[in-house]
């Protein structure tokens, strides 16, 4: 079935520097998207979220884009910290007539010192 | 303060004998969730509640239930649980069109 994936499974990224977390997903129908951060041991943590009529949402050093025409959603931290190491997920919800949720494989990021 | 909380979060059990995972939410969401993830996978929707309405997925074996006494609450329930059974287990509670909020999840161990 139609699915959100990720393109790369891991990402190791010097402090300091940005992270870029991309994600493709199939269904043209999904409207909203989400972010979601999870630390060894704990459940996902919601970062940040953005609907289909935007195109870019800006959050505390996070930035999510969508782009509709490539059916591509990417996340962005700036300055990238130690906190940061964590596996990332998105998830997309297909809107008003299905609120569950369906999530990508995950990137896991290790910020170098 | 815990918005989603899950006891216990680490549970043993043997082969085959059955097992309660519970689940309270103090925001009080029409909906709540059960989630499967094994290891470095991504989480797997097992089923669902709205309200008292229980949704289940299609590929959810048989041997997983899950019961939802009232809004605050709800258990999932492994009759008969197998070594390809262990897993964290995630609750979860949401409205429509917004984010889920997550709990810290169980720890499922069959030995």
């Amino acid at each position: 079935g139609e699915s959100v994936g990720l393109h790369l499974p891991t990402l190791s990224v010097q402090e300091g520097d940005n992270s870029i977390i991309n994600c493709a997903y199939s269904n043209s129908a999904s409207d909203y998207f989400i972010w979601y951060k999870q630390e060894s041991g704990k459940g996902p943590q919601f970062i940040i979220d953005i609907r289909s009529n935007m195109d870019k949402r800006q959050g505390q050093r996070v930035t999510v884009l969508l782009n509709k025409t490539v059916k591509h959603l990417s996340l962005q931290i700036a300055a990238t910290q130690p906190g940061d190491s964590a596996v990332y997920f998105c998830a997309e919800n297909k809107g008003s007539n299905d609120y569950k949720l369906s999530f990508g494989a995950g990137t896991t990021v290790t910020v170098r010192a | 303060d815990a918005m989603v909380i899950q006891n216990p979060r680490y549970q043993v059990t043997q082969f085959g004998k059955p097992v309660t995972l519970s689940c309270s939410q103090t925001l009080n969401h029409n909906v709540m969730y059960w989630y499967q993830q094994k290891s470095s996978q991504a989480p797997k929707l097992l089923f669902h509640y709205y309200d008292k309405d229980f949704n289940n997925e299609a590929d959810t074996p048989d041997n997983f239930q899950s019961r939802r006494p009232n809004t605050s609450f709800c258990f999932l329930d492994i009759r008969s649980p197998g070594l390809g059974d262990a897993a964290m287990y995630l609750c979860a509670t949401g409205g429509i069109g917004s984010p889920l909020h997550f709990g810290n999840g169980t720890r499922l161990t069959v030995t």
